[in-house]
This record gives C-alpha cells, sequence and structure tokens, in this order.
C-alpha cells in the first residue's frame, strides 16, 4: 500500500505488504528529518531519522527516502505487521534538534 | 530505563482554572521540552528547559502559559485561567543533545 500525493490521512495495508508513507515537508532549510509512530492514547515513538546530507537511510524494517529537490519524504515499511497500526507523522527542523515541525500524520491501518 | 514520566495521563479542569502538567525526564537527561497537539493535528513546539533556565519559548503563548524546570523535581507545564481551546494533549521530551526526542505518554487536558 502507498500513499500518493503530497498527503493522504490514511492508508490501508494487508499485513505482509510493503507500505510506503509519504510526507511533503515545508522548509526547503530545513536539515533533520524525523518519523515518529503514534499508537492511541501515547506518544510519538521514534522510528527512524535522516539528515540532509543523505537520501537514503535503512533500519530494521524501515527505510527512509528524502529528495531535497522536490522536498518529498518517505517511509517506506517492510513486511508490515498489524503492531504497525498507527498514525505515523514525518517531522523536519532547521539548525537545531528539538523544535520539530510536525506533519499532519497519516493512519495506516493493517488489514488481517 | 524509565521512560518520560508525564502526570496526570488525564485531568479534567473547568474554564477559569488552573492547570499544572508535570514530567520528569529520562534519567540523566537533563534537558526537556513540552510539545501541544490538538486533536488530529501533529505535535506543535512549546518550551524548552534545561534545569532552572529556560532555553527557548518561542512557541509558547505570551499569556496564561508558564513552564519551570527547577533544580529538583520535575518540569511543570502551568495554565492560567483555562479556556475551552486550551483542551489538547501535552506532551513532554527529553534527550541528550544531539540525539532524538523521546516523547513520554502525555497529559490530555479536557477543559469543560
Amino acid at each position: 500500500g502507498e500513499s500518493v500525493g503530497l498527503h493522504l490521512p490514511t492508508l490501508s495495508v494487508q499485513e505482509g505488504d510493503n507500505s510506503i508513507i509519504n510526507c511533503a515537508y515545508s522548509n526547503s532549510a530545513s536539515d533533520y528529518f524525523i518519523w515518529y509512530k503514534q499508537e492511541s492514547g501515547k506518544g510519538p515513538q521514534f522510528i527512524i531519522d535522516i539528515r540532509s546530507n543523505m537520501d537514503k537511510r535503512q533500519g530494521q524494517r524501515v527505510t527512509v527516502l528524502l529528495n531535497k529537490t522536490v522536498k518529498h519524504l518517505s517511509l517506506q515499511i517492510a513486511a508490515t505487521q498489524p503492531g504497525d497500526s498507527a498514525v505515523y507523522f514525518c517531522a523536519e527542523t532547521m539548525g537545531n534538534d528539538y523544535k520539530l515541525s510536525f506533519g499532519a500524520g497519516t493512519t495506516v491501518t493493517v488489514r488481517a | 530505563n524509565a521512560g518520560v514520566m508525564q502526570n496526570p495521563r488525564h485531568l479534567v479542569r473547568r474554564r477559569g482554572q488552573e492547570a499544572r502538567l508535570r514530567c520528569s525526564p529520562m534519567k540523566g537527561h537533563s534537558h526537556v521540552y513540552w510539545y501541544r497537539q490538538l486533536p488530529e493535528e501533529g505535535l506543535k513546539f512549546m518550551v524548552y528547559l534545561q534545569k532552572e533556565n529556560i532555553i527557548d519559548e518561542s512557541g509558547m503563548p505570551k499569556e496564561r502559559f508558564s513552564a519551570e524546570f527547577p533544580k529538583e523535581g520535575p518540569s511543570i507545564l502551568r495554565i492560567q485561567q483555562v479556556v475551552r481551546g486550551d483542551s489538547a494533549a501535552y506532551f513532554c521530551a527529553s534527550s541528550p543533545p544531539g540525539s532524538p526526542l523521546h516523547f513520554g505518554n502525555g497529559t490530555r487536558l479536557t477543559v469543560t
């Protein structure tokens, strides 16, 4: 499953498939980007980050891609599991690591 | 390791009352950050504190809101004379400098 375009608020994906969550960020001067996962009733949980001097970074089952030319960030989740159901936020910042600007979020629902 | 601890988890106040939200950072962290999340939105930065110092309060509303992080004890976010628009989830985060923010599970404030 893939959220296309600038932003879709929801994404439904079959268990075991790969997910792609897209994010268009706003500030061309941003140099640090983070993906967070937020489950219902909980705080945001760090997934993966990337700095502007990179265009790809991989973690466990997740990959973040950064395209600075079009100000686009994506999160790929391999072999999506029911526990991946959550709201996913991209966040950006410029010059410091704490003053994050969050996007509106994409709700991912994993179908069994 | 205990994570970022926030209390209370839920807080109900009538209009005009005061709300006090508490945050204890992760062990060994001396930097605390407060964010606010309105319903179905991303988080917005409010304030960054170190022990006994406010480092950046550029996201704090000019009136009724204050924050402190005393030498001993938790960080406190204080909202005086609450209004319905203050209803939100308030998240605290901590981190060593240069590391991603780790968020607590938040305090959900409801103003009736």
